[in-house]
């Protein structure tokens, strides 16, 4: 079954200090990976996607994620998290050729303490 | 402005009502999706659309109903609201090519009473 896994429901940072977000899909085509991010009462912005080649991507906000095939895994990264980071984060997949159907993950809350 | 919206934001309805929330977009996207969105599940596909007069059902689409007459319009109907179906929902859309990134509105909170 086709599925995206996000283990950790809420973390909690500290400003300044590194982040990674855990993400891991069962998906039986090349995957097309996501990363959003949703801050309160709004709507899901993309922070950076994987189609194909170099395996670290980059995002927006300093953000990025490492594809690893063999863990099934795209974990979201970022160096010095700031306060304005606290928000949900999303793990999407999809197949890139139906049109933008999307699976997602359950999403993990972050929390960045002063 | 140029985007996305759906309305109302907010709405709070009673038990086997009808209600309708609306998608409009400016970008002329072929794709359009409707999601909700629940703690503990994430985001799940309630029906999407390919095209002006095609739409196809996804994850969860029982109990909703959906119209695509104009490109830019995606209506989601609920015919007889459940208390289940109290959630916020997404509507988003893609354009054809490219890798299948989504436009999301800002999204719809319904209540059902």
């Amino acid at each position: 079954a086709q599925s995206v896994t996000q283990p950790d429901i809420h973390i909690t940072v500290s400003e300044g200090a590194s982040l990674e977000l855990r993400c891991n899909y069962s998906y039986g085509a090349t995957p097309y990976l996501f990363w959003y991010v949703q801050s309160p009462g709004q709507g899901l912005q993309l922070l950076l996607k994987y189609f194909s080649g170099d395996t670290l991507v980059q995002g927006i906000k300093g953000f990025e994620a490492e594809f690893k095939r063999s863990q099934s895994s795209f974990n979201l990264r970022k160096p010095s998290v700031h306060w304005s980071d606290a928000a949900e984060y999303f793990c999407a997949v999809g197949a890139g050729n139906q049109g933008g159907k999307l699976i997602f993950g359950q999403g993990t809350e972050l929390s960045v303490k002063p | 402005d140029a985007g996305i919206t759906q309305s109302p934001r907010y709405k709070i309805t009673e038990t086997g009502r009808q209600v309708t929330l609306m998608c409009h977009q400016t970008w002329s996207h072929s794709y359009m999706f409707w999601y909700r969105q629940d703690l503990g599940h994430g985001l799940r596909l309630i029906y999407y659309s390919a095209a002006a007069d095609i739409t196809d059902k996804g994850e969860v689409p029982d109990g909703y109903v959906v119209s695509r007459s104009k490109t830019e319009n995606f209506p989601l109907t609920l015919e007889s609201a459940t208390r289940s179906q109290t959630s916020v929902y997404f509507c988003a859309s893609h354009g054809t090519g490219g890798g299948g990134e989504l436009f999301f509105g800002e999204g719809s909170r319904l209540t059902v009473l």
